[in-house]
């Protein structure tokens, strides 16, 4: 079984700052992962998933994330944030093995003008 | 539809009452998840449909909760004797099998639950 954590359950930041999302998961077995954002009254949307290759995963609106297996970490990170930002962020680890996902307890972003 | 439906988008009831939750996926998508979303909380996976595997019932809380999935597409989840417990957001999502597979799940706007 996997569980992950996400370590800041809200981060502030001002607009055209950056941002980083911090998400540490632990697992016995390979792992997929992913990141997903809740925009306020709308569902989940996949920002970014790593499944194999190249640690460093670029995903929808600038943003991108870096797999690091020795730290078992998946960090989100965007190099400048907009008001549109301003979301619920979600890190998920599933086994390659199987199908379910499990989440952390999200990240509320919240970007200041 | 484009994407994964859900209804109702709110759902009011009184303790003990029982509630049903629709799910329509996407067309051509064989996988179908329920996950529950308590406020401050992460999501909490619940059942799993695959094509006409047996269901993964694994995540499901307790015996009041149970959910069917009819002709391979439209899902609902039935809570039976509702607490106040179970008040949460519940989110579907379906997703496509390539090469052997499941792929990443696409998650509906959910249905936001409310016992009293």
């Amino acid at each position: 079984a996997q569980s992950v954590t996400q370590l800041d359950s809200q981060v502030p930041v001002f607009e055209e700052a950056p941002v980083e999302l911090r998400c540490n998961y632990s697992s016995s077995v390979s792992v997929y992962l992913f990141w997903y954002v809740q925009y306020p009254n709308q569902g989940l949307q996949l920002l970014l998933k790593y499944l194999s290759g190249s640690t460093l995963v670029k995903g929808i609106n600038g943003f991108e994330a870096e797999f690091n297996k020795s730290q078992t970490s998946f960090h989100l990170r965007k190099p400048s944030v907009h008001i549109s930002d301003t979301a619920e962020y979600f890190c998920a680890v599933s086994d390659r093995n199987d199908y379910k996902l499990s989440f952390g307890a999200g990240t509320t972003v919240t970007v200041r003008a | 539809g484009a994407g994964v439906s859900q209804s109702p988008s709110n759902k009011v009831t009184e303790k003990g009452k029982d509630v049903e939750l629709r799910c329509d996926p996407i067309s051509g998508h064989t996988a179908l998840y329920w996950y529950r979303q308590r406020l401050g909380q992460g999501l909490e996976f619940l059942i799993y449909f695959q094509g006409n595997s047996a269901p993964d019932k694994s995540g499901l809380p307790s015996d009041r909760f149970s959910a069917e999935r009819t002709g391979g597409s439209v899902s609902t989840l039935t809570i039976q004797r509702t607490q106040q417990e179970d008040s949460a957001v519940y989110l579907c999502a379906s997703s496509y099998e390539a090469s052997g597979r499941v792929g990443h799940p696409f998650f509906g706007p959910g249905t936001r639950l409310t016992v009293l």
